[in-house]
């Protein structure tokens, strides 16, 4: 099966700082990647599919990148409701496996 | 709007089983696959496998295959996720989540999860 990374685990920056969340397959996979934001206590939340196609509703500094094995999420500006947990996924191939997330702090 | 409801929490005792239930609104059960993702206590998100809504043919994760039951009533376009033989590391929050793309897919609607805690 395909292992999908993330990295790093955790991280803590300011408000307005640009974060970046790397997610690495152990095998190419075109762009069959997905990004979701988990909110603590709240249900996942489709971010990003197709690896760079932005979910309706979804503030644009949120974005994504990548092709192959790896793929990256970036938030231009962090704002505070942006404290979440963040979740890549590859879905082409089974079993579409999600990665072990990246929690954002602020600091 | 478009929304997945899901049935309310369960306790239960270890050796019981349960049925979660995941009914679709505002469109239509069969024309998406429906996906069924595990997370338990602090923990990430676990895929455990999906149902081919116009078939009602599932597909079990690996980790998933025996206990786990995956079924369709489209008359009340609602799905359902049995659990038998219950056990403490079941002990989790279930989703239910649309599939987008060919078959699985990724998840663009999400049920709000029911949980299940198996506890003596």
């Amino acid at each position: 099966d395909i292992q999908m990374t993330q990295s790093p685990s955790s991280l803590s920056a300011s408000v307005g700082d640009r974060v970046t969340i790397t997610c690495r397959a152990s095998q190419g996979i075109s762009n069959y990647l997905a990004w979701y934001q988990q909110q603590p206590g709240k249900v996942p939340k489709l971010l990003i599919y197709a690896a760079s196609s932005l979910q309706s509703g979804v503030p644009s500094r949120f974005s994504g990148s990548g092709s192959g094995t790896d793929f990256t999420l970036t938030i231009s500006s962090l704002q505070p409701e942006d404290v979440a947990t963040y979740y890549c996924q590859k879905y082409n191939s089974a079993p579409p496996a999600f990665g072990q997330g990246t929690k954002v702090e602020i600091k | 709007q478009v929304q997945l409801v899901q049935s309310g929490s369960e306790l239960k005792k270890p050796g019981a089983s349960v049925k979660v239930s995941c009914k679709a609104s505002g469109y239509t059960l069969t024309s998406y696959t429906l996906n069924w993702v595990r997370q338990a206590p602090g923990q990430g998100l676990e895929w455990m496998g999906w149902i081919n809504t116009n078939t009602g043919n599932p597909t079990y994760a690996q980790d998933f295959t025996g206990r786990f039951v995956f079924s369709l009533d489209t008359s009340v376009s609602t799905a359902y996720l049995q659990i038998s033989s219950l056990k403490a590391e079941d002990t989790a929050i279930y989703y239910c989540a649309r599939g987008r793309g060919y078959s699985y897919g990724y998840s663009d609607v999400w049920g709000k999860g029911t949980t299940v805690t198996v506890s003596s």
